[in-house]
């Protein structure tokens, strides 16, 4: 099931532009995940930020937390055309059964 | 390298005629985790493995069945192929909270 809503669907920039992608949730989460997927392959996890938690970086990657508006944001800076992929935000509830509930993902193309 | 591998990667099946989908780890996560993702949608979670026990998610179709002999492999079984049943099939394992996925096996029905 999906929870998450992601904005924009798709986004599309030039290489050295930084890339913000919006992620919404409905219920009480325990963290909050970002994944990547390259076109036709798995899913590769990019970074957690805990439900106490504001903001976290990881190399370009900036994410952020608002609780008391349930969403997250992903910033990637000084992006490359590397980085074009489908982008998708899964939290996990305050029960512990693993599961993730995933968003609907956001399309980034980094034009050369 | 510690991994998921999922074999095959590309499998054409026909309509109806059953069909098995493997995933093996080298991580030792205790849970396994088959999703069904269609193009430019969100994986959809089938099941999970949580060491031994078996969760089905209430959507699944009847279809769709899973077996996990020990901790390193898990297989999924479609017992009868439809042309809906065409996706992207992604293993993934966890031991905390981040889930490491395979490449995927992209099933084709004809």
């Amino acid at each position: 099931s999906q929870q998450g809503e992601e904005d924009p669907q798709a986004l599309s920039i030039q290489e050295g532009e930084n890339a913000t992608m919006n992620c919404s949730y409905k219920t009480s989460i325990n963290n909050l995940q970002w994944y990547r997927q390259n076109s036709g392959r798995g899913l590769v996890h990019l970074i957690l930020i805990r439900s106490n938690e504001r903001e976290k970086h990881s190399g370009r990657l900036r994410v952020t937390l608002d609780t008391s508006k349930k969403s997250s944001s992903l910033l990637i800076t000084a992006s490359r055309a590397a980085d074009t992929a489908s982008y998708f935000c899964a939290t996990d509830g305050t029960g512990n059964n693993r599961k993730l509930i995933w968003g609907l993902g956001t399309s980034l193309a980094v034009n050369p | 390298d510690a991994m998921v591998i999922q074999n095959p990667r590309y499998q054409v099946t026909q309509f109806g005629k059953p069909v098995t989908l493997s995933c093996s780890q080298t991580l030792n996560h205790n849970v396994m985790y088959w999703y069904q993702q269609k193009s430019s949608q969100a994986p959809k979670l089938l099941f999970h493995y949580y060491d031994k026990d078996f969760n089905n998610e209430a959507d699944t179709p009847d279809n769709f069945q899973s077996r996990r002999p020990n901790t390193s492999f898990c297989f999924l079984d479609i017992r009868s192929p439809g042309l809906g049943d065409a996706a992207m099939y992604l293993c993934a394992t966890s031991k905390t909270h981040e889930q490491y996925f395979g490449p995927g096996t992209r099933l084709t029905v004809t």
